[in-house]
């Protein structure tokens, strides 16, 4: 089973931050975040991993809190491609099997 | 690079008939391989870990049977789903682990790479 909750669906206005949350209070020492996403029949892509500091790169920023028991993915301007399903993961580092959620379904609507 | 390519895309076959997808790590070895099933509007459900030279790891509740998977090389995994049948329609998605350092210059993590998927029907 996931060990992450996450909302099932948020609206976005384009050119707006869209903010994701996500639930892992069972979240071990050792584990990571992680974020895919996966546009409507396609493969998951990879976004943003972290541990426990916050992270960024050239697509989304992840706020993780000080317990480690939620996050935050940031898309800073979501544009109408970002629509897709988003899933928070929790995973070791290496060589783990990723179990994916439901996910969260961003529409990004103009 | 880390680019994960499938074949075929989409495939159509007649109940009872056997069906081989490949998965294929295009610019990167990938010991540990990934088999991913997905409904429509369902989320991916893990089918077996597969690994380079040795029997591939099912998760509970999938028929290893059924699903044949063989690692032969570094960089390819095969998926056969044998005697199909309707109910195994689905999307079939691989992804292999990348080796740390591959991606960019950015540092170990377990980043997976996905293919594009394939479509089974099964009539």
């Amino acid at each position: 089973d996931a060990k992450t909750t996450q909302p099932p669906s948020m609206d976005c206005a384009e050119g707006r931050a869209a903010n994701l949350p996500c639930n892992h209070s069972t979240i071990s020492g050792n584990e990571y975040v992680y974020w895919y996403r996966q546009i409507h029949s396609q493969g998951p892509q990879y976004i943003i991993h972290g541990l426990k500091n916050n992270e960024t790169n050239e697509m989304a920023s992840l706020i993780i809190t000080e317990d480690r028991k939620s996050s935050t993915l940031i898309l800073p301007h979501a544009t109408l491609r970002d629509t897709a399903v988003y899933y928070c993961i929790v995973a070791g580092l290496y060589g783990n099997k990723l179990v994916f959620g439901a996910g969260t379904i961003l529409r990004v609507k103009s | 690079g880390a680019v994960v390519s499938q074949h075929p895309s989409r495939v159509i076959c007649k109940s009872g008939t056997s069906v081989k997808i490949e998965c294929r790590s295009l610019d990167f070895q990938a010991t540990t391989m990934f088999w991913y099933r997905q409904f429509p509007k369902q989320s991916l459900m893990l089918m077996a870990t597969s690994n380079e030279g040795s029997k591939a790891t099912y998760e509970q509740g999938v028929e290893k049977d059924k699903f044949l998977i063989n690692h032969a090389s570094l960089t390819l995994s095969t998926l056969t789903v044998t005697s199909a049948h309707p109910e195994d329609s689905s999307f079939y998605i691989c992804s292999a682990d990348a080796p740390p350092g591959l991606a960019g210059g950015r540092s170990s993590y377990n980043e997976q790479f996905f293919g594009p998927g394939t479509r089974l029907t099964v009539l």
